[in-house]
């Protein structure tokens, strides 16, 4: 069945420093890959997609490249900032079908 | 504000009981989809609703009930309420059947807590 897995958080980061959190999927078809981020006491928002091999979704500095050869769509941002403190969810929905696929969540903190 | 709205934001009440969690999808939106947020199980889709009916089902145990009404609102019935229910219960919504073109858009949640 289709899966989702994300890398072990809680990652700890100093603010500005390189970020990249891991996604890699199992899938069958062509599945469309997100990234939802969800801040304390809120819902999953939606930061970025893609919906085809080789498409790069990008917003607020995040970017992830959907990799068909690797099955992977792995999140990175240049220069974190206290505020992306958050859990970041990987998701992936297959054509045709009803339910996307979570990941578990990765929680992100970013000390000033 | 995302456009989804859930009420109550918080619910306490005791075990064996029976609660209602309402849904009012972004305007526009047909689809209404309920998830369950837990620490230990993550987010667990339980159903959803696609222009008034049942579209999938995910794991949504036979003590949960859901329904979609004309107006697109949603409501998650909860009933025979047991402590493992104490979650976070977040509705979504998107324009077409399956959300994988444009996303979910998702409400604020309503957090349940069964003493």
């Amino acid at each position: 069945g289709n899966s989702v897995t994300q890398m072990e958080g809680p990652v700890t980061l100093s603010e500005e420093a390189f970020l990249t959190i891991n996604c890699t999927y199992t899938a069958t078809g062509y599945p469309s890959l997100f990234w939802y981020v969800q801040y304390p006491g809120e819902g999953l928002q939606l930061l970025l997609k893609a919906t085809k091999a080789d498409d790069k979704g990008s917003n607020k500095g995040f970017e992830a490249t959907y990799r068909k050869e690797t099955t992977s769509f792995h999140l990175e941002k240049g220069s974190v900032q206290v505020s992306d403190s958050a859990v970041y969810f990987c998701a992936l929905i297959s054509s045709g079908t009803y339910k996307y696929i979570f990941g578990t969540g990765t929680r992100l903190k970013v000390l000033a | 504000d995302s456009g989804v709205t859930q009420t109550p934001k918080h619910l306490i009440t005791a075990t064996g009981q029976r609660v209602t969690l309402r849904c009012s999808p972004r305007s526009g939106d047909l689809s209404v989809y309920w998830y369950q947020q837990s620490l230990d199980q993550g987010l667990q889709f339980l159903i959803q609703y696609y222009n008034g009916e049942e579209r999938a089902k995910g794991n949504i145990l036979e003590r949960f009930s859901a329904q979609q009404f004309p107006d697109l609102h949603s409501e998650l019935n909860l009933s025979s309420l047991e402590l493992g229910d104490s979650a976070l219960y977040f509705c979504a919504s998107s324009a077409t059947g399956t959300g994988e073109t444009y996303g979910y858009t998702f409400g604020s949640g309503t957090r349940l807590t069964v003493v």
